[in-house]
């Protein structure tokens, strides 16, 4: 089956840019989405098909993907923006959706 | 507004069965399709299981497949799930999720999910 990779943690200042990444095999040809999860609540999505931004979702978070990486950056971090970040992607060798298993965003 | 409440969810003893439900409000529900997404104590999320808008198509996760099953009723904007055979490691929280109906669309709402635990 098809496996997402993304790192544990992440760590940034307040003010900087944050980059999760999301490694599959050859993930570049798929459509990659982005959750966020805060304590306690639901997911949220804040990017979808690599780099579309839903209504609502401010411009400071931004998508990209190539090749076997996928990469979700947010600009001028926030204390507001600690969060769990999950990217997922549809295999469809299997019908399955996949999820990776999460990054813990730490602003500093 | 757009709403999605689950429940059904509590504790149950191995090997016995549950059902959960998802309440949906504020949308054309039998315009997409639905998920369910579970997410163990601490850890991450996982896809549980997919059914089209009108029902005709449905996909589990290998973890589920032959134990649980999803339907859904659009005359009562409401999803289901029917978990069979329960085991400890199906503890978790329940959530259910919307789709637009195509392509491998983002999962856009999400409600606040149930919470299921296997105990004896």
């Amino acid at each position: 089956s098809y496996v997402l990779t993304q790192p544990p943690s992440v760590s940034v200042a307040p003010g900087q840019t944050a980059r999760i990444t999301c490694e599959g095999n050859n993930i570049g040809s798929e459509s990659v989405h982005w959750y966020q999860q805060k304590p306690g609540q639901a997911p949220v999505l804040v990017v979808s098909d690599d780099s579309d931004r839903p209504s609502g979702i401010p411009e400071r978070f931004s998508g990209s993907n190539s090749g076997n990486t996928a990469t979700l950056t947010i600009s001028r971090v926030e204390a507001g923006d600690e969060a769990d970040y999950y990217c997922q992607v549809w295999d469809p060798s299997s019908d399955h959706w996949v999820f990776g298993g999460g990054t813990k965003l730490t602003v500093l | 507004q757009v709403q999605l409440v689950e429940s059904g969810g509590g504790v149950v003893q191995p090997g016995r069965s549950l059902r959960l439900s998802c309440a949906a409000s504020g949308f054309t529900f039998s315009s997409y399709a639905m998920h369910w997404v579970r997410q163990a104590p601490g850890k991450g999320l996982e896809w549980v299981a997919l059914i089209s808008y009108d029902g005709s198509k449905k996909y589990y996760a290998d973890s589920v497949k032959g134990r649980f099953t999803i339907s859904r009723d659009n005359s009562k904007n409401t999803l289901s799930l029917q978990m069979n055979s329960l085991r400890a490691e199906d503890t978790a929280l329940y959530y259910c999720a919307r789709a637009p109906p195509f392509g491998n669309a983002a999962f856009d709402i999400w409600g606040q999910g149930t919470m299921v635990t296997v105990s004896s």
